[in-house]
């Protein structure tokens, strides 16, 4: 069981330039979610999907986009890379426990974007 | 913001005593759940508290629950240099997870 992949792990960007970040997961979850962590501001969701096909934004969702085609990828989009866009990307999966409580959360390794 | 804090945000002890890490969250919630994340990887899932349980344990790890304060704390006993690591503390908003900004343990040898 491989879990959570991300790829890639490692990327360098210029400003203005466009890349997707890809997240696979062989739990068959539901859920899944990504998330980018800063020095001082912990993990802030960016955006989430609770089911193959569908989408929504979390708290920092402006300059990305994503999709899920699949179930078991969720893919995370650079239209246009910022330097404010530099940071550590996370992506996790879940499965609900019921339809009010959010299960335990299963993460990848990260992927480290900089953006010059 | 939803987002919980941990308390304190560092956190230096010797190895075998204990350390406590607290967690305040501003709205209600269906359980509480803490991640420890060792430097360069991924978060891991420590222990999951529901809203109506007040105190859960795991092998060395304690956790409470005070829903009418809005806290909890997560208690580590005989701690070991491999504990050393960022510890989150997450609210379930569902179907979302709302974390803490993390506070950093060093457990020296």
């Amino acid at each position: 069981n491989a879990g959570v992949t991300q790829t890639p792990k490692f990327r360098v960007l210029k400003t203005g330039q466009s890349m997707t970040l890809l997240c696979a997961q062989d739990m068959n979850h539901e859920y899944m979610y990504w998330y980018r962590q800063d020095p001082g501001m912990g993990l802030r969701l960016i955006h989430y999907s609770v089911g193959e096909g569908t989408t929504a934004k979390g708290e920092v969702p402006d300059g990305y986009n994503v999709s899920r085609l699949k179930k078991q990828n969720f893919l995370l989009g650079l239209e246009s890379a910022a330097p404010s866009q530099t940071s550590v990307y996370f992506c996790a999966s879940s499965y609900p426990l019921a339809p009010t409580n959010t299960g335990e959360l299963f993460f990848g390794e990260g992927s480290r974007l900089t953006v010059l | 913001s939803q987002q919980g804090e941990e308390d304190p945000q560092a956190l230096s002890i010797q190895e075998g005593e204990n350390a406590t890490m607290n967690c305040s969250y501003k709205t209600s919630i269906n359980n509480l759940q803490w991640y420890r994340q060792n430097s360069g990887r991924g978060l891991v899932h420590l222990i999951l508290i529901r809203s109506n349980e007040r105190e859960k344990h795991s092998g060395r790890l304690r956790v409470t629950l005070d829903t009418s304060k809005k806290s909890s704390s997560l208690l580590i006993t005989a701690s070991r240099a491999a504990d050393t690591a960022s510890y989150f503390c997450a609210t379930d908003h569902p179907p979302q997870l709302v974390f803490g900004k993390g506070m950093k343990l060093t457990v020296n040898p």
